[in-house]
């Protein structure tokens, strides 16, 4: 079974860029997965940061970032702000299914 | 302005079932793809099942048989019929529009305990 990988937890210096990354189990991701990250904090619903590799969702700040880096996806946030800490989903967009990384608990401190 | 809005959770008992709603506007419902995801306590984001405009359906693996999706377009909703509940099935459940996903709902907990 295809399992999508994200580290569990990263963290990054206020003002600092981090860089979260999303894989696969087996394989590549590339942009024919529409590799999307979404944003989710305690209490609150989930919101669409990235989508099809590198689009911003509206309302989001250029300082969020997708990209391809090798054979995984990225997510780039560059000059980190308190309100950045938060979970962080991938997702990747196979055929029949959705398949959703286990998330990476991103702490600024 | 788009807006998802869920209702129809609660606390039912195992082996039970639930309908749940989501009531959309803002945007035309018809052309969207739309799913249901869910977050259990303690556990990330899951994706449970996605219509598409033209009502092709899928399921996740861990839901297949039990749960059905569907949409009415007149309405402007979407639905998912939850039968034969379990524990594991005790979540938060999200509607969200479009493939990828753009925007999603509030959510609506699914208590499932006897």
């Amino acid at each position: 079974q295809t399992v999508v990988t994200q580290e569990p937890s990263f963290s990054v210096s206020p003002g600092g860029t981090v860089t979260l990354t999303c894989g696969l189990s087996s394989g590549s991701v590339s942009t024919s997965y529409f590799p999307s990250w979404y944003q989710q904090t305690p209490g609150q619903a989930p919101r669409t940061l990235i989508y099809s590799t590198n689009t911003r969702s509206s309302g989001v700040p250029d300082r969020f970032s997708g990209s391809i880096l090798g054979n995984k996806a990225a997510l780039t946030i560059t000059g980190a702000q308190a309100d950045d800490e938060s979970d962080y989903y991938c997702v990747l967009y196979m055929g029949s299914g959705i398949l959703f990384g286990g998330g990476t608990k991103l702490t600024v401190l | 302005e788009v807006q998802l809005v869920e209702s129809g959770g609660g606390l039912v008992q195992p082996g039970g079932s639930l309908r749940l709603s989501c009531a959309a506007s803002g945007f035309t419902f018809s052309v969207y793809t739309m799913n249901w995801v869910r977050r259990a306590p303690g556990k990330g984001l899951e994706w449970v099942s996605y219509i598409s405009s033209s009502s092709t359906i899928y399921y996740a693996d861990s839901v297949k048989g039990r749960f059905t999706i569907s949409r009415d377009n007149a309405k402007n909703s979407l639905y998912l019929q939850m039968n034969s509940l379990g524990d594991e099935d005790t979540a938060v459940y999200y509607c969200a529009r479009g493939r990828p996903t753009d925007y999603w709902g509030q959510g609506t907990l699914v208590t499932v305990s006897s």
